[in-house]
């Protein structure tokens, strides 16, 4: 059973840019949480979401930020105008839809660089 | 409002010897607490968790944690440390089960293991 996957696992944007970020959770899994670490904290959470329905995204800047989990296809996280300080990794994690609910699993990160 | 204390930013201990990271948390509720370990450029892995059951909880790798109520804590301990041991580690409490399941972390310990 594959883990949780996250693509690309660098990108460098410049200033002004989109940077789209893809993570696909493991098989059964149907919950999404999006986190983002700056250098040297702790990781923040951003948003929760489930195939279709975002329901937490408390976390998430109010503007240029937006996260989707469609139906079909990866989880994505997008930053629209990239500024400096987006600068960051961006952890995906995912869990099952019952029992066990709540231990997350971690993709390996995308980490954001941006000019 | 729940959150995680990580006592010390970083940890040097000598291979072979035991070590502890400590991890303080509050919660107006009976939490769940779990330790991750996230090697350089890596993603997070859990190590152990807790989820009101057993209060001494063992994990991978030979760490395990006990949750003390009376002193708010959660420490990770391990009796011989070893030169893979070398991460950071953190300490995370989830929210309380309102909808959503996000994680609350802690700034993270780095440990170093000594030769």
């Amino acid at each position: 059973n594959a883990g949780v996957m996250q693509n690309p696992r660098h990108l460098v944007r410049r200033r002004g840019q989109e940077a789209r970020l893809r993570c696909s959770p493991m098989k059964g899994h149907s919950h999404v949480y999006w986190y983002r670490q700056l250098p040297e904290e702790g990781l923040k959470f951003m948003v929760y979401l489930q195939k279709e329905n975002i329901i937490d995204e408390s976390g998430m800047p109010k503007e240029r930020f937006s996260a989707e989990f469609p139906k079909e296809g990866p989880s994505i996280l997008r930053i629209q105008q990239v500024v400096r300080g987006d600068s960051a990794a961006y952890f995906c994690a995912s869990s099952p839809p019952l029992a066990d609910q709540e231990t997350q699993y971690f993709g390996p990160g995308t980490r954001l660089l941006v000019l | 409002a729940q959150s995680v204390t990580q006592l010390d930013s970083h940890v040097s201990v000598s291979e072979g010897t035991p070590v502890l990271l400590r991890c303080n948390y509050s919660s107006s509720y009976s939490p769940s607490l779990f330790w991750y370990v996230q090697h350089p450029n890596k993603g997070l892995q859990l190590l152990l968790k807790y989820t009101s059951a057993a209060t001494l909880v063992k994990g991978i790798n030979g760490f395990e944690a006990e949750f003390k109520k009376s002193e708010t804590s959660f420490h990770l301990t391990k009796p011989s440390a070893h030169m893979s041991d070398a991460a950071e580690y953190f300490c995370v409490v989830r929210s309380p089960p309102s909808g959503t399941y996000k994680y609350i972390f802690g700034t993270g310990t780095r440990l170093k293991v000594l030769a």
